[in-house]
């Protein structure tokens, strides 16, 4: 079955540090991959998501993931974090159309001033 | 604009009792989700529809229903045979034509038990 990981439930950075949020996806067959946002209380938002095509995806609010094949990886960057990137993180993946979202456990992010 | 709506916000259930969470959307979507979302745990699928008047069960199905009578609307029941249904739930959405189309979600229910 698919299953994706997310390395730290927790994750705290200092504002202006580097973002690094990890995700692995367990396949042999490159999925459809997402990243998420929930703030407290809200639905999740779209950040940025993996298809096809160049293996760097760009997102909102400043956030990029590259997606390595060799590594089934999709982790999520921001150069330098902001008080407002304080909010939980989803990776999700879809394998192939039709299949459903499988969504990896979160990780929540801390900026500390 | 176009979005999801969830109502109401916030639900308390007496024991015994069943409450209905609605879910509409605007978007066209051909398919509608039911999440539960608990605290560490993630997203869990409850149940999901991709035509009206048809669902399927997902992962944690047992004390919940759901119907589908139109495109735009998809509410969940949960029953009083839910043991523990203090969480938040998540309806989403999302377009099947196309590939690698995100889900786009409500802003969530919480439901506590009185």
């Amino acid at each position: 079955a698919q299953s994706v990981t997310q390395l730290g439930s927790h994750v705290s950075v200092s504002e202006g540090a580097l973002v690094l949020l990890r995700c692995n996806y367990s396949s042999s067959v490159p999925p459809y991959l997402f990243w998420y946002v929930q703030y407290p209380n809200q639905g999740l938002q779209l950040l940025l998501k993996y298809t096809t095509g160049a293996t760097l995806v760009k997102g909102i609010n400043g956030f990029e993931a590259e997606f390595k094949k060799s590594e089934t990886s999709f982790h999520l960057t921001k150069p330098s974090a902001h008080m407002s990137d304080a909010a939980e993180y989803f990776c999700a993946v879809r394998l192939y159309y039709g299949q459903n979202f499988v969504f990896g456990p979160g990780t929540r992010l801390s900026v500390l001033p | 604009d176009g979005g999801i709506t969830q109502s109401p916000k916030y639900l308390f259930r007496k024991e015994g009792q069943n409450v209905t969470l609605s879910c509409e959307q605007n978007l066209n979507h051909d398919a509608m989700y039911w999440y539960r979302q608990d605290p560490g745990q993630g997203l869990r699928l409850i149940y999901y529809s991709q035509i009206v008047n048809d669902f399927q069960k997902g992962d944690i199905a047992e004390g919940y229903s759901v119907s589908r009578e139109k495109k735009e609307s998809f509410p969940l029941t949960v029953t009083s045979a839910q043991k523990n249904p203090t969480a938040f739930y998540l309806c989403a959405s999302m377009r099947l034509e196309g590939s690698g189309q995100p889900q786009h979600f409500g802003d969530g229910t919480r439901l506590s038990i009185l």
